[in-house]
């Protein structure tokens, strides 16, 4: 078993959706949580970055977290074809080496 | 802006050659970055961790002596593909520490070994 999980889609959801993606771990030691979205041939860019449990919101973007559960969570409101993309979550204890999930590949279709 | 730079972008190279690509933290000193290799539609996996001052730490699978890595400052560290193969193609990216635990990337190098 991983030691996260996240379904690889493909997503295709039509402009304005709600968007949910999410991760599963394993690893009671994970603390720090991250989202990143990649762009074909481009490096990740931070989106988002967690540490407790409850919702983080900046912008059109929130980021959940459920430590009990080991279950977190991205959500992206009114959707725009420009977040078409490769999803990554990340996760991190106190070794600072992030362990990534196998990424999620969205397309918001106009 | 971007705050982690790699250069060059991409390369292309004939096999049996040696490729150096750096990794540079912009405005900011990093004392720890790390490289990754992504092969297409998978997720990005860990080659090392590069140390400013010290010897790098090779994850497990990864040949130290056929990746090089060099931190030499605390701006920049290296990733030199000696002997290169086509099974080395790849894309590879570096990412800092700015402060915390999270990890800034950088754009990315697309190697193509002929």
């Amino acid at each position: 078993q991983k030691e996260v999980e996240q379904d690889p889609g493909p997503l295709s959801v039509p402009e304005g959706a709600i968007v949910s993606l999410n991760c599963t771990y394993s690893n009671s030691a994970f603390q720090y949580f991250m989202w990143y979205r990649q762009y074909s041939r481009k490096g990740p860019e931070l989106l988002m970055y967690t540490y407790s449990s409850g919702n983080k919101e900046d912008g059109r973007f929130t980021a959940q977290v459920d430590k009990s559960s080991k279950y977190i969570s991205l959500f992206i409101r009114d959707s725009q074809p420009s977040d078409s993309a490769t999803y990554l979550c990340a996760m991190t204890g106190s070794a600072r080496q992030l362990t990534f999930g196998s990424g999620t590949q969205l397309t918001v279709l106009p | 802006g971007a705050v982690v730079s790699q250069h060059p972008s991409w390369v292309i190279c004939k096999s049996g050659t040696s490729v150096k690509i750096e990794c540079r933290s912009l405005d900011f000193q990093a004392t720890t970055m790390f490289w990754y290799r992504q092969f297409p539609k998978q997720s990005l996996m860990l080659m090392a961790t590069s140390n400013e001052g010290s010897k790098a730490t090779y994850e497990q699978g990864v040949e130290k002596d056929k990746f090089l890595i060099n931190h030499a400052s605390l701006t920049l560290s290296t990733l030199t593909v000696t002997s290169a193969h086509p099974e080395d193609s790849s894309f590879y990216i570096c990412s800092a520490i700015i402060s915390g635990n999270t990890q800034y990337f950088g754009p990315g190098t697309r190697l193509t070994v002929l």
